[in-house]
């Protein structure tokens, strides 16, 4: 079956540190994937896309990696702040023709302590 | 402002009513998704549209109807039909092409919390 697993244990990092969050997912080949930040009761927003022929993708303090190999993506977050403390999900476009569709984990929830 | 708008934050009903839940957005994005969060968990497709008048099931369509009579907006009906209604509702849109080989980000509204008694 099609699964898409993200650690639903919560991460508990302290500040300043690297937070290393894991998606991997089953029986999907996805051409794209991304990755958001959802505050408690609030709407996901959207942070970084990578392509499946692409490695590693940075933005500012973030990192992401895509090892289509391992079916596996790895999102970084450096010197992290408790700002940096959401649930972040990753999401899987599959990039067929049913247009922009994505398909969700269920996200992680990160803890960054001061 | 551009943005995608949901209103209301917080909706209760009585079990057996139908609700219908709004999601606007002024971005001038052809495609317009709805998902519902349960606790704890990601997010699930209910209906998607890529153009106006045209929407498409997604996976768990069964107990919901949508509309898209305008770009702007796309309305979701909860119905009596739908078995554990309680949910955040979470409405987002996107660019949509039509093109292959190209990926957009999704804009999310801030979702309208749903609670049926």
């Amino acid at each position: 079956s099609q699964k898409i697993e993200q650690n639903s244990e919560a991460l508990n990092i302290q500040e300043g540190k690297t937070a290393t969050l894991t998606c991997n997912y089953t029986n999907y080949s996805p051409a794209y994937l991304q990755w958001y930040r959802q505050d408690p009761g609030r709407g996901p927003v959207f942070l970084l896309l990578i392509r499946e022929n692409e490695k590693e993708k940075r933005k500012e303090r973030l990192k992401v990696t895509f090892d289509t190999t391992l079916k596996q993506s790895l999102f970084h977050i450096t010197a992290s702040q408790p700002a940096d403390s959401a649930t972040y999900l990753c999401a899987l476009d599959l990039n067929n023709n049913a247009g922009n569709m994505l398909t969700f984990g269920g996200g992680t929830r990160l803890m960054v302590k001061p | 402002d551009g943005g995608i708008t949901q209103s209301p934050k917080y909706l209760f009903r009585k079990e057996g009513q139908n609700v219908t839940l709004s999601c606007e957005q002024n971005l001038n994005h052809d495609a317009m998704y709805w998902y519902r969060q349960d606790p704890g968990q990601g997010l699930r497709l209910i209906y998607y549209s890529q153009i106006v008048n045209d929407f498409q099931k997604g996976d768990i369509a069964e107990g919901y109807s949508v509309s898209r009579e305008k770009k702007e907006s796309f309305p979701l009906t909860v119905t009596s039909a739908q078995k554990n209604p309680t949910a955040f509702y979470l409405c987002a849109s996107s660019i949509d092409k039509g093109l292959a080989g190209v990926s957009y980000e999704q804009y999310f509204g801030p979702g309208t919390r749903l609670t049926v008694t």
